[in-house]
């Protein structure tokens, strides 16, 4: 039983596109997170939900918009694609904020061509 | 804002030799935590460090937290190339944990 799931896996489009990724955790956790991932594997943190609230909105182009419609979900949406998109993005979650133990998602692959 | 540095970038070792992360902040930690990335997978949480000069062992891996606070280090004895992989440390902002830059080990038979 996945404890913080991601979909799609993997993610293939063209430019100029609209993609939405979701994330689901059944760990009770009250804050979620989407961290990006580029070739060097450097984790970058976008933004972060706690109990549905917006608490991290880091420096993130607005064509990226993050909802959460309950404590247990966390999707990103992003709108008009770009080549630079192309990246590892991890949905995480914890419980509670700070210094918590993070459990990731597998992540999604994203490739914009 | 709060970083922490991690070095090296990156690592490439025989199998059977040591390893050793080193991860420093400019700013005294509440704590560290240590995560692990496998190729293709996604970080999983090690260990979290939180008193002074703590030392902890899992194995073949030990980890220290510095005296101060402000630096920890990850170290494995004899590598296996199942320990192939980023290793992230990782210390606590105000409502997220920052990750440090990660150092990839990679381990020939």
């Amino acid at each position: 039983d996945t404890a913080v799931s991601q979909t799609p896996k993997y993610l293939v489009t063209q430019m100029g596109n609209d993609k939405s990724i979701k994330c689901e955790q059944n760990l009770g956790h009250d804050t979620m997170y989407w961290y990006k991932q580029d070739s060097k594997k450097f984790l970058k943190i976008m933004f972060s939900y706690n109990n549905k609230e917006l608490i991290i909105n880091e420096t993130v182009p607005n064509r990226f918009s993050p909802k959460s419609p309950d404590k247990a979900h966390l999707n990103l949406h992003i709108n008009s694609l770009e080549l630079g998109d192309s990246a590892v993005y991890f949905c995480a979650s914890s419980q509670g904020r700070g210094w918590t133990v993070y459990t990731f998602g597998s992540g999604t692959r994203l490739t914009v061509v | 804002g709060q970083q922490v540095m991690q070095i090296p970038q990156y690592q490439h070792v025989q199998e059977g030799e040591d390893f050793t992360t080193y991860c420093n902040s400019s700013t005294t930690l509440s704590n560290i935590q240590w995560y692990k990335q496998r190729p293709g997978g996604h970080p999983v949480f090690l260990i979290q460090l939180v008193k002074s000069g703590e030392v902890k062992k899992q194995k073949r891996l030990t980890f220290q937290f510095g005296e101060a606070k402000k630096n920890s280090s990850l170290h494995i004895t004899a590598t296996q190339t199942t320990d192939v992989g980023t290793y992230f440390c990782a210390g606590p902002r105000n409502n997220d944990m920052r990750f440090g830059a990660g150092t990839r080990l990679t381990v020939k038979p």
